[in-house]
């Protein structure tokens, strides 16, 4: 079974200070990749995701995440966070063919908090 | 504007009552899901369905039950709501074959079982 480790439970920026969340995913085969971010009070909504071609991938807000396969891995980054930056993000994979293609795996989720 | 909507934002229900979350979206999705989240222990799938009067079990099905009589429509139940059940549930949907495109969420059902 699929599963994903989210490295940092909470991390605490200030104003203008570089991001990097970690995401590492356990399978072996073909996977997509999603960030999430979930606002206070709001609902979840999609950060990006990665599904083919260049790995380097770009979202809303100036979000960006590298997927490296030899690594597993997923991380999320900005380079310069803001106070409306704080929010609970989660990494999520599921595979694009097969048994219960589709259905995604979420990580514990990481906490941003941004001191303006 | 896409929406997935989730009959109630709060819910105060006694520990031993039934229980009906639900969820309605008007994305003509296939894919419905029912999420609980949880402090520190993230999105864990309760139950999913691909199709109408289809459902298939998440990673904690225990205690709920699940009704997809419609497309549109996806019904958690609680057969008889425990403390343990008090909790955020989300629902989402998604494209049966575009699994590239990720999930809608509803705003969630904030659930204190008393």
């Amino acid at each position: 079974a699929q599963s994903v480790s989210q490295h940092n439970h909470h991390v605490i920026l200030s104003e203008a200070a570089s991001l990097e969340l970690g995401c590492n995913y356990s399978y072996g085969g073909t996977v997509n990749l999603f960030w999430y971010v979930q606002y206070p009070g709001q609902h979840l909504q999609l950060l990006l995701k990665y599904f083919s071609g260049d790995p380097l991938v770009k979202g809303i807000k100036g979000f960006e995440a590298e997927f490296i396969k030899s690594k597993f891995s997923f991380n999320l980054r900005k380079p310069s966070v803001q106070w409306s930056d704080t929010a609970e993000y989660f990494c999520a994979v599921n595979r694009p063919r097969g048994t219960n293609a589709g259905k995604s795996t979420f990580g514990d989720g990481t906490t941003l908090t941004v001191k303006p | 504007d896409v929406k997935v909507t989730q009959s109630s934002r709060y819910l105060v229900k006694r520990t031993g009552e039934k229980v009906f979350l639900e969820c309605v979206q008007d994305m003509d999705h296939e894919n419905m899901f029912w999420y609980r989240q949880d402090p520190g222990l993230g999105l864990r799938l309760i139950y999913f369905s691909y199709d109408v009067k289809m459902k298939e079990k998440g990673d904690i099905p225990e205690g709920y039950s699940v009704s997809r009589e419609k497309k549109e429509r996806f019904s958690l139940i609680l057969e008889s709501a425990s403390t343990n059940q008090t909790s955020m549930y989300l629902c989402a949907s998604s494209l049966y074959n575009k699994p590239t495109y990720g999930y809608t969420f509803g705003s969630g059902t904030r659930l204190t079982v008393v």
